[in-house]
């Protein structure tokens, strides 16, 4: 009954090769966030979309993207990962924004760079 | 601008015994809180969340929390802890009801640690 689902869930890039994260969900919500937790840290939100609709944080590097074809689909787009892009990286969804709904987290992938 | 602030970031306790997880936060508008859990390589599960009304929200697995709007804090309680509830703990705040848009402002999280 998994309703967020994260693949692969442990990824190992060299650094600078492109890496792509994968995350999906059957729940049918309108937003989609990406979240990083590096280690011993709280996680950090990156973008979201709401439906199409791109939304950058302020402070999210450029080396950083994201796609969502449709509204099951969000991948998360590393161009050249650094050493400082290990972590765990986290999907979430939630029905609509500014509603009493929940966000609904997968499990997350770990990224490993070498 | 939000911040959350977790005081504790780690917490050793005996099973059966009580256990409380401290969380204070800053917000200049009105608040939203909730806590989630993160079990060893899982993703974050909702355990309550605080909207409006009885400033005590009782949660999943026999955990509560109590909003404190002079003290600005959002402590998490649990009068039994078991094996099963060793965890990381995090506290989070928004200015959205379901935290959405903006996403959820997070603490750097409490882990919890149970001693048989």
């Amino acid at each position: 009954d998994a309703m967020v689902i994260q693949n692969p869930r442990y990824q190992v890039t060299q650094f600078g090769k492109p890496v792509t994260l994968s995350c999906s969900q059957t729940l049918n919500h309108n937003v989609m966030y990406w979240y990083q937790q590096k280690s011993s840290q709280a996680p950090k939100l990156l973008f979201h979309y709401y439906d199409k609709d791109f939304n950058n944080e302020a402070d999210t590097p450029d080396n950083f993207q994201s796609r969502r074809p449709n509204t099951s689909f969000c991948f998360l787009d590393i161009r050249s990962p650094g050493l400082g892009d290990a972590a765990m990286y986290l999907c979430a969804t939630s029905r609509a924004s500014g509603t009493t709904d929940t966000q609904y987290f997968g499990p997350g992938t770990r990224l490993t760079v070498l | 601008a939000q911040s959350v602030t977790q005081l504790d970031s780690q917490v050793p306790v005996f099973e059966e015994a009580p256990v409380e997880l401290r969380c204070n936060y800053s917000s200049s508008v009105s608040v939203y809180l909730f806590w989630y859990v993160q079990y060893p390589n899982q993703g974050l599960q909702l355990l309550l969340k605080y909207l409006s009304g009885s400033t005590l929200v009782k949660g999943i697995n026999g955990f509560e929390a109590e909003f404190n709007k002079s003290q600005t804090s959002f402590h998490l309680r649990k009068p039994s802890v078991h094996i099963s509830d060793t965890a990381e703990y995090f506290c989070a705040v928004s200015d959205r009801p379901g935290g959405g848009a903006d996403g959820l402002t997070f603490g750097k999280g409490t882990h919890l640690i149970i001693q048989p």
